[in-house]
Order: C-alpha cells, then sequence, then structure tokens
C-alpha cells in the first residue's frame, strides 16, 4: 500500500459527460502529479501540482483541469468525454517537487470507461 | 513524443536467469528512475540514479546509466516469478515533468 489513495476505482460513463476523479496523497507529500495511461500512448504525464500550485503541465487536453486543495488532496475534471478518454488514470505524490529527485508513491488507479 | 523507450518491449525468461532491460533518452537528464508496474496496479518506484552516477544497485537489481549515450540499464539477477511486471523508466530534464517510458514487459516463467 502506497498510501495514496483514489476514487472511485472504476468509472463507467457515456460520451459528452463530466467526471471527476480524486486523490489523496500520502500523509506529509506536497506534490500531487496525474497521468493516463492507456494501451496505445503508455503512461502520459498530465499535470502537477505542489502545495495548491500547478508546477508542471504535460499533455493534458483543455476538456480536463485539475486542482489541488488547501488539505492536499487533489481532483482531476474530465468533460465533454470522448471514446478515447478510456484509460486508467493514475494520482502519485511525492514530498518535494525539484527536478524529478523524489521518489513517486502511485495511487491504484481509477480506471474509466467512456460508452 | 516520449522521451523514454524501453527495449525490448517483451521479455520471458526462466526463473533463476538474469533479466536485462534496457532504457534509452533523447535529452540530458537531471536523473532516472525505475518503476515496476502490476497488471493494472500503480507503480512502485524502485531505484533512481542521478546523472553523476554510472551504477547503483538495490537487492537484485542493478542500474546502469550512461549519459553520453543517454541510456540506462536495469539488470535483475536470479528471477522469480514474483518479478513479472512491466518496468518504466522515467526522466525528467530540467523541467518538473516526468517522462515515462513505453515500458518492458517481463515475464517470468516458472
Amino acid at each position: 500500500d502506497s498510501g495514496v489513495t483514489q476514487t472511485p476505482k472504476h468509472l463507467i460513463t457515456a460520451t459528452g459527460q463530466r467526471v471527476t476523479l480524486r486523490c489523496s496523497p500520502r500523509s506529509g507529500d506536497l506534490s500531487v502529479y496525474w497521468y493516463q495511461q492507456s494501451l496505445d500512448q503508455g503512461l502520459q504525464f498530465l499535470i502537477q501540482y505542489y502545495n495548491g500550485e500547478e508546477r508542471a503541465k504535460g499533455n493534458i487536453l483543455e476538456r480536463f483541469s485539475a486542482q489541488q486543495f488547501p488539505d492536499l488532496h487533489s481532483e482531476l475534471n474530465l468533460s465533454s468525454l470522448e471514446l478515447g478518454d478510456s484509460a486508467l488514470y493514475f494520482c502519485a505524490s511525492s514530498y518535494g517537487t525539484s527536478g524529478g529527485y523524489n521518489e513517486q508513491f502511485f495511487g491504484p488507479g481509477t480506471r474509466l470507461t467512456v460508452l | 513524443s516520449q522521451q523514454g523507450e524501453e527495449d525490448p518491449q517483451a521479455l520471458s525468461i526462466q526463473e533463476g536467469e538474469n533479466a536485462t532491460m534496457n532504457c534509452s533518452y533523447k535529452t540530458s537528464i537531471n536523473n532516472l528512475q525505475w518503476y515496476r508496474q502490476n497488471s493494472g496496479r500503480g507503480l512502485v518506484h524502485l531505484i533512481l540514479i542521478r546523472s553523476n552516477e554510472r551504477e547503483k544497485h538495490s537487492g537484485r537489481l542493478r542500474v546502469t546509466l550512461d549519459t553520453s549515450k543517454k541510456s540506462s540499464s536495469l539488470l535483475i539477477t536470479a528471477s522469480r516469478a514474483a518479478d513479472t511486471a512491466s518496468y518504466f523508466c522515467a526522466t525528467t530534464s530540467g523541467t518538473y515533468k516526468y517522462i515515462f517510458g513505453t515500458g518492458t514487459r517481463l515475464k517470468v516463467l516458472a
């Protein structure tokens, strides 16, 4: 158990809908990262927050947004869902933020299926 | 585009044998990390090697880094069935972005 929790575990929804994925980092970790893993694209970095502020952005679509709250939990919002958004979404956390010197701890993931 | 590319894409070996997988990347890096992922589960950090290090060991794992060739290798010695998983390298290069490779799927046959 990494100490990172993600809810829900599975999500099935229809095209055009909006969903929210939630992540609670390990106790004491200030950084939260979001990743998308699909069969054809591998593990794609989406976005990172550090202590409530956006720190880095990857290949995140404009239809997707995220935020980190004062209690350090984070939410990833996916809207106008398309079939291609079906994937595993992982959250990871680390204590620090600088340049990848920190080990990331991954949550169990949320499996999103868009029908 | 992917920063890291693992090679081979898939590897099947017998229990007790050694498994070697390679990672190549494109730009200069701060450090390189290796992660393991069991099917459908979250990734687990294995080892981190800094850009000024050439080799690092952790238990049955040995990682090398050749910054002149922009490549790293992960060696798992005396493999076990429980080592069956996908292995990813991840790099950062002066930004806060972690770039993961495409992964090597390792299958260890009992």
